[in-house]
This record gives C-alpha cells, structure tokens and sequence, in this order.
C-alpha cells in the first residue's frame, strides 16, 4: 500500500469562498484520482487527476468549480470554488500505487463544512 | 444508469458470530471489487480484493465471495469483534479502467 496524507483534515469555511486540499503520497503511483462523500452517503468520483495535464471529470462535475492540479507522480490538489453549504462534505484523494494490479488506497480524508 | 447496491444498510451482529454483508452490482463488464471499511472520521480502508475469475479470496478473518451468475458480491467476517464496527462499502470497476463504483454502505454494529 501507500501512505497517503491530506491537508487540512478539516475546515469550516464561509460561503463564496475557495479552498485547496492538497494530497500527497509517499511512493509514485500510476493514478490519483478524488472522491466525495457527502454526510452519510457513500462515495462519488469527482475527477480523475493526471499528471502534468487536465484532469478528467465525471459527470455532474466541472473544472471551474474543482480545479485539480497533479505537477507530479505524488501530489495533488483539488480546489473546491465558489463554497456554497452543498459543498460540504468529506473529499477524499486515493491512488492505485505503481506496479499493483488496482488496488486502490485512500487517504483520511478532508472534512469541509461551508456555513 | 447501472450501479452497485448494497441489500441491508444495518447489520447488529453479536461479539464472536461471523457477519455476512452482502452486495449486488450490475454492470456486468465489471470484473475487479474491493471491500473497504471506513470507522468514523476516517478514510476507507481496503479490506480485501477479488477478480472476476475467481470465485472466493480469503485474508484474515475475512473472505469475499463472487458469484457472476447473479451479479453477487458477499464479505464474510469470522469471529465479529467489537473493532470490527464500521461501515462497509463494495465498489467495483474494470481492468485498466481504476475509477471505482461505490454500493451504498452497510454500517455494521458488534455488541458486546
């Protein structure tokens, strides 16, 4: 596996503002991708961040409102803009470590709640 | 659109008995899960992986059975401990593809 960090583990933050999480690995990893799971739901994949090059976004996600950035194999960051109190929810990074099959590993987690 | 789901969303299981959680997907062009357990406040921890060409993969005290005929997914947990209480999520996806597919959770209770 690999040891995965985020910052900040949590914030409370105001409306109309902007926040980055930043994730970062100890090892390099084939894919980086980040999550959202709003309060007692399950997970939904935001994007998928590649290195050196746009992210990938899914559905129901855009670029101008979670940019992310991924300068290289073990950092990312994912900035959530324009906060409103929907966007509160936990954002998780996670990779698929190089050389594994796919398994894929999460990080603690970024707690955010926008009053 | 498809989906993986996840049958009981609660499970009370007491201390020592083995736990069932079970899981069904729909996508049938999937072909890798992963078990993953997430305490409070914490990320999901991968619990343990099977490939579609298997049909059961054991770790330690846990084992994960696949049946593609019915698009069944299942996690066994032998001799339920009280650190065992967490939520548990099946998420699928295909070879080469990595994004994963979340069920909706199944929070698992041990009483002492």
């Amino acid at each position: 596996s690999a040891v995965i960090s985020q910052k900040p583990s949590r914030d409370i933050c105001q409306r109309g503002t902007s926040l980055t999480i930043q994730c970062q690995v100890d090892s390099q990893v084939t894919m980086m991708f980040w999550y959202r799971q709003q309060p007692g739901q399950s997970l939904t994949l935001i994007a998928t961040a590649n290195q050196g090059s746009e992210a990938t976004y899914e559905s129901g996600f855009v670029i101008d409102k979670f940019p992310i950035s991924r300068p290289n194999l073990t950092f990312s960051t994912l900035t959530v803009s324009n906060m409103s109190p929907e966007d509160s929810s936990i954002y998780l990074c996670s990779v698929v470590p190089s050389g594994t099959y796919n398994e894929q590993f999460f990080g603690p987690g970024t707690r955010l709640t926008v009053l | 659109g498809e989906s993986v789901g996840l049958h009981l969303p609660t499970l009370s299981v007491q201390e020592g008995d083995n736990s069932i959680i079970n899981c069904a997907y729909s996508n049938s062009a999937s072909d890798y899960f992963i078990w993953y357990k997430q305490e409070s406040g914490k990320g999901p921890q991968f619990i343990i992986d099977i490939r579609s060409n298997m049909d059961k993969r054991q770790g330690q005290r846990v084992t994960v059975l696949l049946n593609k005929t019915v698009k069944h997914l299942s996690l066994q947990i032998a001799a339920t401990q009280p650190g065992d209480s967490a939520v548990y999520f099946c998420a699928e996806t295909s070879a080469g593809d990595y994004k994963l597919s979340f069920g909706a959770g199944t929070t698992v209770t041990v009483r002492a």
